[in-house]
């Protein structure tokens, strides 16, 4: 069956470092998304990709890239982590712009 | 900006009932609205999608409404099980992305 995954599913990191989140989908979707979700704000977009080689940024895309080099991965990388940067983060998927987006079970990042 | 509001950030209400959950939103015209589902610790879901020119849409014990006067959407489930129990997001396509509502936490009490 086809999947959307994401690691690590918990990370604490240190001030400072950079921080990759890997995101993998095997839906062949052309479509894929970074959201970061808080209490209070939910979901909120930080960066999204319509193919590869193509990255748009977000709502809340500083302190943020991404990068897409195949069908298959968006990783999101916190060029150096912040504080404020705590939260939990989902990757998604779409097949066309638009559509029902498939989502991964997040990853609950911790900055100290 | 674009703003998406949902009724309450909690609902509780008794086994057997209807639950009424409302997305309003302000500011933009969507082409469609998504219903998702959130469980704790777990990703959204999709449930239901209605289209700008639908009013209604149905699926099993879950009815969707779009009203693009009143700039509202609701979102009801009938005959509700404690199993319903979940954080319910609303989202409305902004362009080719969506934008997503803060959620309401359901609870169905036994």
């Amino acid at each position: 069956d086809a999947e959307i995954t994401q690691s690590p599913r918990h990370k604490i990191t240190e001030t400072g470092r950079q921080v990759t989140l890997a995101c993998h989908q095997t839906w062949n979707h052309n479509n894929m998304f970074w959201y970061r979700q808080d209490l209070g704000h939910g979901l909120r977009l930080i960066h999204y990709s319509y193919g590869v080689q193509d990255t748009n940024k977000g709502e809340v895309s500083d302190g943020y890239s991404v990068s897409r080099s195949n069908t298959e991965d968006l990783p999101l990388t916190l060029e150096s982590a912040a504080s404020s940067q705590t939260s939990v983060y989902f990757c998604a998927s779409s097949g066309q712009a638009g559509e029902t987006q498939y989502f991964g079970p997040g990853t609950r990042l911790l900055v100290l | 900006s674009q703003k998406i509001e949902q009724n309450s950030e909690a609902l509780n209400i008794q086994e057997g009932k209807t639950a009424t959950l409302t997305c309003n939103y302000t500011n933009y015209s969507p082409a469609y609205l998504q219903w998702y589902r959130q469980d704790p610790g777990r990703g959204p879901v999709f449930l239901l999608l209605i289209r700008e020119n639908e009013k209604e849409k149905r699926k099993e014990r879950l009815k969707v409404t779009f009203d693009t006067t009143l700039k509202q959407s609701l979102f009801h489930i009938t005959a509700s099980q404690p199993a319903d129990s979940a954080t319910y997001l609303c989202a409305l396509n902004y362009g080719q992305n969506f934008v997503f509502g803060p959620g309401t936490r359901l609870s169905v009490l036994p």
